[in-house]
């Protein structure tokens, strides 16, 4: 059960566009379509932003997107606002009901 | 409007033992998976356990099989973390969060956490 393997940080300026990647293994990210993203402010507990790799919940802006090709998934933030700073978590289902989450990424809009 | 409300965080030393407690409402408990997720300080989520809606299948991250318990009593509402013999690097956050049922694979909804302390 290891950790899923994000990018420390990444950065844009508002209204750019930031990609985050999250690998695993055939075991989990490319085993299963159970992909989700958490956004987490400085401590506030993580919101859910993108499930089943690609879908948003009711509430999420559509600047929030994700995909998977193979054992990463990615989600990219469109149109960066100030608010969008903040840590963001990738997860994966990993079989025989556990979870696993990614290392995290930190978000800072220049 | 769904709350989860964590309780029973606290100093610990290392080999004792702590019960956390998570209140919900604003939604149907006994029809949801529940886990507990940990952060340590300054560092990533983990995930540490999940309990069936009946509470008839448990499971857990490796480190924490054996010392931890995760349980519930849907009559109250509550889910619970009988966490024993504990380490220094079970220090962290731990959060009660609801395993969404339209939300496959993913957890909706969070409490605030709280926060477990072990040290000598």
């Amino acid at each position: 059960q290891s950790a899923l393997t994000q990018p420390p940080s990444a950065s844009g300026s508002p209204g750019q566009s930031v990609t985050i990647s999250c690998t695993g293994t055939s075991s989990d990210v490319g085993g299963y379509n159970y992909v989700s993203w958490y956004q987490q402010h400085p401590g506030k507990a993580p919101k859910l932003m993108i499930y089943e790799v690609s879908k948003r919940p009711s509430g999420v802006p559509d600047r929030f997107s994700g995909s998977k090709s193979g054992n990463t998934a990615s989600l990219t933030v469109s149109g960066l606002q100030a608010e969008d700073e903040a840590d963001y978590y990738c997860s994966s289902y990993a079989g025989s009901n556990n979870f696993v989450f990614g290392t995290g990424t930190k978000v800072t809009v220049l | 409007e769904v709350q989860l409300v964590e309780s029973g965080g606290g100093l610990v030393q290392p080999g004792g033992s702590l019960r956390l407690s998570c209140a919900a409402s604003g939604f149907t408990f006994s029809s949801y998976w529940m886990s507990w997720v940990r952060q340590a300080p300054g560092k990533g989520l983990e995930w540490v356990a999940n309990i069936k809606q009946d509470g008839s299948e448990k499971y857990y991250v490796d480190s924490v099989k054996g010392r931890f318990t995760i349980s519930r009593d849907n009559a109250k509402n509550s889910l619970y973390l009988q966490m024993n013999s504990l380490r220094a690097e079970d220090t962290a956050v731990y959060y009660c969060a609801r395993e969404g049922l339209a939300v496959a694979g993913a957890f909706d909804y969070w409490g605030q956490g709280t926060l477990v302390t072990v040290s000598s």
